[in-house]
């Protein structure tokens, strides 16, 4: 079943406690991008990926890391979380750059930083 | 950054009833336009990707059409019913961006 995979799903954590949270789809996608959704706002990219070993800034990235070391994986990494990455978070693909073509979601990572 | 404003916010409709409702972006420097469903609990789904002015899509009840040169597209659900319960996101793609860009959402509740 084509699919994109989150976890975890639910984290609770507490200030400056570095987490991951993991991202990987099997359709290989080329394209891979990490959202994060508030109240009252739509959703907001943080990092994206076009392929392997590359990577950009999206709107909202500060506080954040990503890598690309294999197609199928795209890590969100908080070095040090605050209590303003408290968010759900969505990982999504597609097949290339997500213009005629759709894209994927992961089912959600709800983080709450203390 | 494009402006993408979707409305209403949110939206009641009775079951059986149809309604409908709009993204507005900025018209210029436009790809495409995406519409996803977004049921509670679930991930977001891609519902149309749309790129021609005048482009007409239909799945099941639901319908949507766009318009790039003055920068809207509608929604439109036939005959509602309690599993159309969802919000509604809408997604430009324009040159000036490179990327989708989404609106906040219309948050449609289906009254049995």
């Amino acid at each position: 079943e084509a699919q994109v995979t989150q976890n975890p799903r639910y984290l609770i954590t507490v200030t400056g406690k570095k987490l991951t949270v993991t991202c990987s789809q099997n359709m290989n996608h080329e394209y891979m991008s990490w959202y994060r959704q508030d109240p009252g706002l739509g959703l907001r990219q943080i990092y994206y990926s076009m392929n392997v070993e590359v990577t950009d800034k999206g709107d909202v990235p500060e506080g954040y890391k990503v890598s690309r070391k294999e197609k199928r994986n795209f890590p969100l990494i908080l070095e040090s979380p605050s209590p303003n990455q408290t968010s759900l978070y969505f990982c999504a693909s597609s097949l290339g750059l997500p213009i005629t073509g759709e894209l994927f979601f992961g089912e959600g990572s709800r983080l709450t930083v203390l | 950054i494009l402006n993408v404003e979707q409305s209403p916010q949110s939206l009641h409709v009775q079951e059986g009833d149809s309604t409908n409702f709009t993204c507005s972006f900025p018209s210029s420097n436009f790809y495409a336009l995406h519409w996803y469903r977004w049921e509670t609990a679930k991930s977001p789904e891609a519902l149309f990707v749309m790129t021609l002015n005048g482009d007409e899509k239909k799945k099941g009840r639901i319908s949507a059409t766009l318009n790039t040169k003055e920068g809207y597209s509608y929604l439109y659900i036939k005959g509602s019913q309690p599993e159309d319960s969802a919000t509604y996101l809408c997604a430009p793609f324009g040159s000036g961006a490179q990327k989708l860009v989404f609106g906040q959402g219309t948050r449609l509740t289906i009254n049995p």
